[in-house]
């Protein structure tokens, strides 16, 4: 079956540094997205990778090894408004999204 | 560019009513939209695949009666929830994709969340 494991809840601080992992098994792999959700709001794109690497893109930065299964999100210079969860989905070998059930990450002063 | 609109954001109704959510893509054409629901806490289940002028593509589990989805236009989907019921209160998202993006990324539009009583 197809799987996208993520950490359901982290904690950090204001300022400081957070990654986000998240591994995946999918039946073909046409690219990882991360997408931001806000409470009680729909997901925005925040990036995407298909070859392995880091795609850094401001404050935010994503990574990816097709090999491993895995990618992970980093968040630099944190801000409380960077309080949400945060999705990791990849798209399968028929264009579609799979989603993982999201990280809440919980920003402290 | 790539914005998303749904129409209502909010709305209660009563067990045995329908709802019509529309979803509509503000400055793109999008041959393929997306419905989801979302429970509290919960990732995004997507419903179904809609596609303009064609029949909606259901996901497993999801009746296509109880859940109507109309693709009239390049700009528009709508999804009528017939004879809603108490368990079908949740959180509804539509996205679409725009072909002329260098990505696949979907845009999501601002959500409806539904409320039967």
């Amino acid at each position: 079956g197809q799987n996208i494991d993520q950490p359901t809840e982290m904690t950090a601080t204001e300022g400081a540094i957070v990654q986000i992992n998240c591994t995946y098994q999918t039946s073909g792999f046409n690219g990882l997205f991360w997408y931001q959700q806000h409470a009680g709001e729909a997901p925005t794109f925040l990036s995407y990778n298909v070859l392995d690497g880091l795609e850094e893109k401001g404050r935010f930065s994503s990574f990816l090894s097709r090999s491993k299964g895995y990618s992970y999100l980093l968040l630099k210079e944190l801000q409380m408004k960077d309080s949400a969860s945060y999705l990791c989905a990849v798209m399968d070998s028929n264009y579609q999204l799979i989603w993982g059930a999201g990280t809440k990450l919980i920003i402290k002063p | 560019g790539a914005v998303v609109s749904q129409h209502p954001s909010r709305v209660i109704c009563k067990s045995g009513t329908s709802v019509k959510i529309e979803c509509r893509s503000l400055d793109f054409q999008a041959t393929t939209m997306f419905w989801y629901r979302q429970f509290p806490k919960k990732s995004l289940m997507l419903m179904a695949t809609s596609n303009e002028g064609s029949k909606a593509t259901y996901e497993q589990g999801v009746e296509k009666d109880k859940f109507l989805i109309n693709h009239a236009s390049l700009t528009l989907s709508t999804l009528t929830v017939t004879s809603a019921h108490p368990e079908d209160s949740s959180f509804y998202i539509c996205s679409a994709r725009d072909p002329q993006r260098e990505y696949n990324e979907q845009f999501f539009g601002p959500g409806t969340r539904l409320t039967v009583l």
